[in-house]
């Protein structure tokens, strides 16, 4: 069993719509969850971090975690064809850090 | 533009060969990691250094090998090559080196084995 997973997607939505990218993830000691987002030909970016259950709030992207399910999910509101990308959740603790395969977005205007 | 610098850009070259990947991380971070981003596969880590010193390994294979020279520069070194060995490396680099680090990607270096 892969420690995170991810689907790959594509996911295709039109401009306007509400995105929801999730991963689950098997090991329960991990503590920090992040979501990082690359586009083509380019290296990855952090987009946001968060160390516990619940949501955190930045601009049009809200980051969830839920423990307890070991799921974590980014909320995209309002996507826009620049949030065309790839995203890919990172877990990380006990000096590792570990990323799902990425959800490929394209968002058509 | 996230600071750390990977050359070169682009490499092909064929199978049995050896190629030497370059890494500079971001002003004052003393820690440096290298990633293997293949379309199956998604991002693995391969090797960890921290100021000149091999800090934590991942799925690195042992053709494979890096270093972390004095002036914190970092340098992947990938010997006997398949043709699985195509895919994207990227270099990171981080402050500290704790797991909770953000760390900050360089653009890549895609590499082709033929």
């Amino acid at each position: 069993q892969k420690e995170v997973e991810q689907d790959p997607g594509p996911l295709s939505v039109p401009e306007g719509a509400i995105v929801s990218l999730n991963c689950t993830y098997s090991n329960s000691a991990f503590q920090y969850f992040m979501w990082y987002r690359q586009y083509s030909r380019k290296g990855p970016e952090l987009l946001m971090y968060t160390y516990s259950s619940g949501n955190k709030e930045d601009g049009r992207f809200t980051a969830q975690v839920d423990k307890s399910s070991k799921y974590i999910s980014l909320f995209i509101r309002d996507s826009q064809p620049s949030d065309s990308a790839t995203y890919l959740c990172a877990i990380t603790g006990f000096q590792k850090l570990v990323f799902g395969t990425g959800t490929r977005l394209l968002v058509s205007p | 533009d996230s600071g750390v610098t990977q050359t070169p850009k682009h490499l092909i070259t064929a199978t049995g060969q050896r190629v030497t990947l370059r890494c500079s991380p971001r002003s004052g971070d003393l820690s440096v990691y290298w990633y293997q981003q293949s379309l199956d596969q998604g991002l693995q880590f391969l090797i960890h250094y921290y100021n000149g010193e091999e800090r934590a390994k991942g799925n690195i294979l042992e053709r494979f090998s890096a270093q972390q020279f004095p002036d914190l520069h970092s340098e992947l070194n990938l010997s006997s090559l398949e043709l699985g060995d195509s895919a994207l490396y990227f270099c990171a680099s981080s402050v500290e080196g704790a797991s909770t680090d953000t760390q900050y990607f360089g653009p890549g270096t895609r590499l082709t084995v033929l």
